[in-house]
């Protein structure tokens, strides 16, 4: 199955600094790729997708890039705000082999991130 | 905009008994989902359930999980006999078949409390 390795935290950063959080995953075939964020004391939320090789996906100032040849999909934002602080997840979808199937997710252990004012 | 709810938001309960963690997906979406995240712990699969079966599930989902969509609406995870380690928080997901297919979309979660 897949499996995921992201970068450990937790990350504490001043605001308006830059962030990268690491993520790099195994998979069967060319899984979609997601981050999903998750604020102190809520579930899960999407944050940013990219559903196929060189795609980037980009939300509230984060982006990401979907490499396949690095199997990575690495997390940044130019200049984080207080409101950023949270725990991060990167999450691989499932895929067969023909790369039509959206199955579970397989998710990181999670970076936790803290931005000072 | 739609979401997906889960009820209760926590709930108490003790080894042995049986608990039933509710959930309403988004209404026009067909694959569901339950993960858990024990605390500190990453999130974990647990099973996939699609056309009233289960498509998939993880070694976590024994004997003691069973799901359900026991109408057009609710999507349920029963423990029957809850131990320790069940303590968790657990999150049901849902997807569409449509556009935005690939993207699974979360329920706030019910923490669960074994004691």
């Amino acid at each position: 199955g897949n499996s995921v390795t992201q970068m450990e935290g937790p990350v504490t950063l001043s605001e308006e600094a830059f962030l990268t959080i690491n993520c790099t995953y195994t998979a069967t075939g060319y899984p979609s790729l997601f981050w999903y964020v998750q604020y102190p004391g809520e579930g899960l939320q999407l944050l940013l997708k990219a559903t196929k090789a060189d795609d980037k996906g980009s939300n509230k100032g984060f982006e990401a890039t979907y490499r396949k040849e690095t199997t990575s999909f690495h997390l940044e934002k130019g200049s984080v705000q207080v409101s950023d602080s949270a725990v991060y997840f990167c999450a691989p979808g499932s895929s067969n082999a023909g790369g039509t199937s959206y199955g579970k997710l397989t998710f990181g252990q999670g970076t936790i991130l803290t931005v000072h004012p | 905009e739609p979401e997906v709810t889960q009820t209760p938001s926590h709930q108490v309960t003790q080894m042995g008994q049986e608990v039933i963690l509710r959930c309403v997906p988004i209404s026009n979406h067909l694959y569901f989902y339950w993960y858990r995240q024990i605390l500190g712990q990453k999130v974990e699969f647990l099973v996939s359930f699609y056309n009233n079966e289960i498509s998939e599930k993880s070694e976590i989902f024994d004997d003691q999980f069973s799901v359900e969509r026991p109408d057009g609406s609710n999507f349920t995870l029963k423990i029957r006999s809850t131990k320790l380690e069940d303590s968790a928080m657990y999150f049901c997901a849902s997807r569409s078949r449509g556009f935005d297919r690939e993207t699974q979309y979360f329920g706030p979660g019910t923490r669960l409390l074994v004691l």
